[in-house]
């Protein structure tokens, strides 16, 4: 079975901090993505990396940046927290046409 | 602009009935679509797949119908279980998997 795993469930910081939220996947997957969840709204795609070192900017990339040092890591790293970047935050990486999710990081920024 | 439409925010279903999730889409690049599964407070689940050469593919108690040229799918499930309930993202796959389009989901609840 495919794992992808966060590094947080739930994370509170405060406005201005700088946060990392960091994925693991185990299945050597070339893709990996991160997104945002929130209601209303679905999935929307922040960025995405197909290989190590390289990222791709999705629908939303302001106020992220992102890291692939790895193959099976995938950090996305908001460089100055507001309050906005309060969110549900998923990665997620791909076998072929499917992707596989982690649990989610319930991000909240005071 | 939102190229994965799920119109129905929410939809109310009596157990052992059939449940029915609508998705639109807008690209016909669009090559390959799945339908995912979330609960609360964690990550969505791949539940069933279709790709673009078939209209109908079947998972026991999940099918997904494709219709190319009204650009729709939907998802049937049947009969539904309370344990359905949950909120179900639609998604579109282009360029052999490294673009996904997701839906806004709609809130599917069965009603014990």
């Amino acid at each position: 079975d495919v794992k992808v795993t966060q590094s947080s469930r739930y994370l509170v910081k405060r406005t201005g901090e700088k946060v990392f939220l960091e994925c693991v996947q185990d299945m050597d997957h070339e893709n990996m993505f991160w997104y945002r969840q929130d209601p209303g709204l679905g999935l929307r795609l922040i960025y995405f990396s197909y290989d190590v070192k390289m990222k791709e900017k999705g629908d939303i990339p302001e106020g992220y940046s992102v890291s692939r040092e790895k193959k099976e890591r995938f950090s996305l790293i908001l460089e100055s927290a507001s309050t906005n970047q309060t969110s549900m935050y998923l990665c997620a990486s791909t076998r072929f046409y499917e992707q596989y999710f982690g649990p989610g990081t319930r991000l909240t920024v005071t | 602009d939102q190229q994965v439409k799920q119109n129905s925010p929410s939809l109310s279903v009596q157990e052992g009935r059939i449940s029915i999730l609508n998705c639109d889409y807008t690209n016909s690049m669009f090559d390959y679509f799945l339908w995912y599964k979330k609960y609360p407070a964690e990550g969505p689940t791949f539940l069933i797949s279709i790709s673009s050469i078939k209209d109908k593919n079947e998972d026991g108690r999940f099918t997904v119908f494709l219709n190319k040229s009204a650009k729709h799918l939907s998802l049937h499930i049947v009969p539904s279980q309370p344990g359905d309930s949950a909120v179900y993202f639609c998604a579109a796959s282009a360029l052999l998997g490294n673009q996904f389009y997701f839906g806004t989901g709609t809130s599917l609840t069965v009603i014990p």
